[in-house]
C-alpha cells in the first residue's frame, strides 16, 4: 500500500533562510506526488505536483521539489523563507496510477522567525 | 475560478444527533472526497465518489455515510454523532482525466460534538 512519511512535525526557520521540508513515500506503482499548503483556518491549496517527465518541479510562491526515485523522496524547498510561508504543509502520493484518492502525510508545520 | 464550498465553517452538535455536512463544487468534477483532519494524524479519507449515486469507502468509514444525488453535491452524514467525531472535515473534488488530477479543497467544517 502507498504511504507517505514527513520527517519533522514542526520545522522552524529564520526569515530569509532555506526552507527544507522532507517527504519520503512508498509506492508499488510509479507515483504521482503532490505538496499542499494549508494556511490557518483554510482548506488545502496545491503548491506543486509531479506526474512524469522532469524531476525538478516548480510550484507557486517560489517553492520547488525534486523527485528522486532512488531515494523515494520528494522534498520541498524554498531558497529564502518569508513570514507569509508560515503554514502547514502536506505531502501526498497517488494510491494507484489512475485517478484515485491521495494518501497524505501527517503534515509539517513551518514557523518562520523574524 | 474553481470553487468548493462547504455548508458551515463551524458546527456544534450534541451526542446522538444526526449531522449533515454538505459540499458543493462548481467545476463539473466527477470525483468528490470527504476527509477528516486531526492534529498529528494528517488527512484521513472517509468516503469518496466517482460519479452520481456511486460511493466508495475510504480508510475510516465507520460511523459515517454519504450521499451523492447530484454531480455537484456530496453530503457526509453522521448517523449518530459521538464525541470522537469532533474534528475538522474537508471536502475535495477532482476531475477524471488522464493521470491523476489535483484535488481542490473546500475551507473545511470544524465540528464539535458535545
Amino acid at each position: 500500500a502507498q504511504s507517505v512519511t514527513q520527517l519533522g512535525s514542526h520545522v522552524s526557520v529564520s526569515e530569509g533562510a532555506l526552507v527544507l521540508l522532507r517527504c519520503n513515500y512508498s509506492s508499488s506503482v510509479p507515483p504521482y506526488l503532490f505538496w499542499y499548503v494549508q494556511y490557518p483556518n483554510q482548506g488545502l491549496q496545491l503548491l506543486l505536483k509531479y506526474t512524469t517527465g522532469a524531476t525538478l518541479v516548480k510550484g507557486i510562491n517560489g517553492f520547488e521539489a525534486e523527485f528522486k526515485k532512488s531515494e523515494t523522496s520528494f522534498h520541498l524547498t524554498k531558497p529564502s523563507a518569508h513570514m507569509s510561508d508560515a503554514a502547514e504543509y502536506f505531502c501526498a502520493v497517488s494510491r494507484n496510477s489512475g485517478n484515485t484518492p491521495l494518501v497524505f502525510g501527517k503534515g509539517t508545520r513551518l514557523s518562520v522567525i523574524a | 475560478d474553481v470553487k468548493v464550498t462547504q455548508s458551515s465553517r463551524y458546527l456544534v452538535k450534541r451526542t446522538g444527533e444526526k449531522v449533515f455536512l454538505e459540499c458543493v463544487q462548481d467545476m463539473d468534477h466527477e470525483n468528490m472526497f470527504w476527509y477528516r483532519q486531526d492534529p498529528g494524524l494528517g488527512l484521513r479519507l472517509i468516503y469518496f465518489s466517482y460519479d452520481v449515486k456511486m460511493k466508495e469507502k475510504g480508510d475510516i468509514p465507520e460511523g459515517y455515510s454519504v450521499s451523492r444525488e447530484k454531480k455537484e453535491r456530496f453530503s457526509l452524514i453522521l448517523e449518530s454523532a459521538s464525541t470522537n467525531q469532533t474534528s475538522m472535515y474537508l471536502c475535495a473534488s477532482s476531475s477524471s482525466g488522464q493521470g491523476v488530477d489535483e484535488q481542490y479543497f473546500g475551507p473545511g467544517t470544524r465540528l464539535t460534538v458535545t
